[in-house]
């Protein structure tokens, strides 16, 4: 069965600091990675996915994120956050079988200070 | 906005009641979820519809029996509750089953148990 560990529960960075989230996930073959995002008050957004080809995967409002397939990691990253970027975020893991079972992270809570 | 409705936003309903989740998208996608989310928890699957068909059941107690009357509809009706499971259910699709589609979430239905 495959999981997901988020390392950071909270995490509090000022305006123009620079963002790393880590997600580790644990399945033996190949899956795909997601990164999705919860503003205050809002649905569940997809911040980026990625399925195969270059590791590096860009997404929405300037985050990236790193798959390591050595590592079992897709940690997320933004240069230079902002106080929008103030929600939590989730990892998600996917098997590309023939069911849709998205799994999720604990989830980490980013408050971005002005 | 989600393109994803659920309605009601919010619901409380005493133990012995009767009442449905209903969950909408008109994105053509034909893969359909129920997810629970619990406060400072990740959502947790609990049903999986492919075309109209039930393909995941993730071990839901009998109390919630998923309906998806057509591509677009999803419904989830609730009968003899437990306090314990108020939550945020979510509704969520995405284009089909397998592949790399990734979902689309609703708001949510926040369900008080008295």
């Amino acid at each position: 069965a495959q999981s997901v560990s988020q390392h950071n529960h909270h995490v509090i960075l000022s305006e123009a600091a620079s963002l790393e989230l880590g997600c580790n996930y644990s399945y033996g073959g190949t899956v795909n990675l997601f990164w999705y995002v919860q503003y205050p008050g809002q649905h569940l957004q997809l911040l980026l996915k990625y399925f195969s080809g270059d590791p590096l995967v860009k997404g929405i409002k300037g985050f990236e994120a790193e798959f390591i397939k050595s590592k079992f990691s897709f940690n997320l990253r933004k240069p230079s956050v902002q106080w929008s970027d103030t929600a939590e975020y989730f990892c998600a893991v996917k098997a590309p079988n023939g069911y849709q079972k998205v799994t999720f992270g604990t989830g980490t809570k980013l408050q971005v200070i002005p | 906005d989600t393109e994803v409705t659920q309605t009601p936003k919010h619901l409380v309903m005493g133990m012995t009641n009767k009442k449905s989740l209903k969950c909408e998208q008109h994105m053509g996608h034909r893969a359909m979820y129920w997810y629970k989310q619990k406060a400072k928890k990740p959502p947790e699957l609990m049903f999986v519809y492919s075309y109209e068909k039930l393909s995941i059941n993730e071990s839901v107690p009998s109390r919630f029996s998923p309906e998806c009357p057509n591509s677009s509809l999803l419904n989830l009706h609730l009968h003899a509750l437990q306090p314990e499971d108020s939550a945020l259910y979510l509704c969520a699709s995405s284009q089909g089953p397998g592949g790399n589609s990734p979902l689309h979430f609703g708001n949510g239905t926040r369900l008080t148990v008295t």
